[in-house]
């Protein structure tokens, strides 16, 4: 089973609304990920947590908070959010030994911000 | 840095026809190269994979060589249907200094359109 499952498959918030992505991973995958993706652009990356620690913050804006409770669930809480932040949201998770590990995406979360 | 660079697209073909979109990078060392396609509405899935050079990764019938000598990884199919209708992106994978942590290069994509 290589299944990274995201929910909601879609959000629409308004810029004052406070919102959560969740993500959930079942491979024991040990590093888990956060993707933003504009339409026709390839993925960038957010946050990369590793060992439930978050160990990359791509410059990414305070009103993304990421949170990993336990090794199987990602979350990325939302507040105050522009409309520019519309996208499609990916989670992703990875094995964190051997050479040529594969990252794995969910199918995303696709958010609108009016 | 690392980078990743796809042919531009969008690609459109009819069906049965050769398929090959190209990828060639740059990076210190031999990093793993994948590829992964994006179906419409959908999140990545990945395609196929090497890890060294010479490597053929292979999958439902796409194929592609990691050739370290010309530093490329282009994709071809050898027969397409409507089904491979998507967006194909190129990635490599670059180190991160944090144990456990990897991060993903991607090329622009590549948008492919099979006409039956």
């Amino acid at each position: 089973d290589t299944e990274v499952t995201q929910t909601p498959k879609h959000l629409v918030m308004g810029m004052t609304n406070k919102k959560s992505l969740k993500c959930e991973q079942h491979m024991g995958h040990r590093a888990m990920y956060w993707y933003k993706q504009k339409a026709k652009k390839p993925p960038e990356l957010m946050f990369v947590y590793s060992y439930e620690k978050l160990s990359i913050n791509e410059s990414v804006p305070s009103r993304f908070s990421p949170e990993c409770p336990n090794s199987s669930l990602l979350n990325l809480h939302l507040h105050a959010l522009q409309p520019e932040d519309s996208a499609l949201y990916l989670c992703a998770s990875s094995p964190t030994r051997d050479r040529g590990n594969t990252i794995y995406f969910g199918e995303g979360s696709w958010l609108t911000v009016v | 840095g690392d980078s990743v660079t796809q042919m531009e697209g969008p690609v459109t073909l009819s069906e049965e026809a050769f398929l090959t979109i190209n990828c060639t990078y740059t990076a210190t060392g031999y990093p793993s190269l994948f590829w992964y396609v994006q179906y419409p509405g959908e999140g990545l899935q990945l395609l196929l994979k090497a890890t060294k050079a010479d490597d053929k990764g292979s999958n439902k019938g796409f194929e592609a060589t990691y050739r370290k000598e010309t530093t490329s990884f282009h994709l071809e199919k050898g027969s397409v249907q409507v089904s491979d209708s998507a967006v194909y992106f190129c990635a490599l994978r670059t180190p991160t200094g944090v144990q456990g942590a990897q991060k993903l290069v991607f090329g622009q994509g590549t948008r492919l359109t099979i006409n039956p």
